[in-house]
């Protein structure tokens, strides 16, 4: 019944090495977003897909980038992590751009770990 | 930038306590707010308020927003254990159209 689903739920990856975090969903939504949570901190948006659209925030770093090879599924890629990239990543869809009144629909999160 | 402040960051309380919980926001172009829990895994979705004074209730949770003062409270009657979560406060400008989040509040709820 999981409408929008993150693997893995544990990532541990080693400092410097590129790590591929995965979305997908079963919503049809057009809108795809990556946050990312560090402890005791808000989620922050990197970034989101408006179907094709690529939206990069501002002070996202170079070293995530992100595909959306279909509607139903978009990567995180990291491209040599940090030990400060370590958090939960969320990702979450939406419709539309905007929110219905039910929200962004989130996944579980991926929890990433860097040794 | 927008920005979302809550209040507190941390609360302990005893079940069957009343708490309330603050979200106030600088936003351009404000278009609405919404409350989300957050236990290990995802946020899950509360409220969403748009329109001031008009409060929201879904069983011991409500919600009302003030335009006004640029806040918000998330009140939960009669505590439980289950209750114990970090509750979100998101804002949405109308314009970019994507929820910029707060710091959360951290409720512990003990038996």
């Amino acid at each position: 019944d999981a409408m929008v689903i993150q693997n893995p739920r544990y990532q541990v990856t080693q400092f410097g090495k590129p790590v591929t975090l995965s979305c997908s969903q079963t919503l049809n939504h057009n809108v795809m977003y990556w946050y990312q949570q560090k402890s005791s901190q808000a989620p922050k948006l990197l970034f989101h897909y408006y179907d094709k659209d690529f939206n990069n925030e501002a002070d996202t770093p170079d070293n995530f980038q992100s595909r959306r090879p279909n509607t139903s599924f978009c990567f995180l890629d990291i491209r040599s992590p940090g030990l400060g990239d370590a958090a939960m990543y969320l990702c979450a869809t939406s419709r539309e751009l905007g929110v219905s009144n039910y929200g962004y629909t989130f996944g579980s999160g991926t929890r990433l770990t860097v040794v | 930038e927008d920005k979302v402040v809550q209040s507190p960051l941390s609360l302990v309380v005893h079940e069957g306590d009343t708490v309330t919980l603050n979200c106030s926001y600088e936003v351009t172009n404000f278009r609405s707010l919404l409350w989300y829990k957050q236990e290990k895994k995802a946020p899950t979705f509360l409220f969403m308020l748009t329109s001031s004074g008009i409060e929201k209730k879904s069983g011991r949770l409500s919600s009302i927003l003030d335009k006004k003062e640029l806040s918000s409270i998330l009140n939960i009657t009669a505590t439980q254990t289950g209750d114990s979560a970090i509750y979100l406060c998101a804002v949405m400008n109308s314009g970019y159209s994507t929820l910029t989040f707060g710091k959360g509040t951290m409720l512990l709820v003990s038996p």
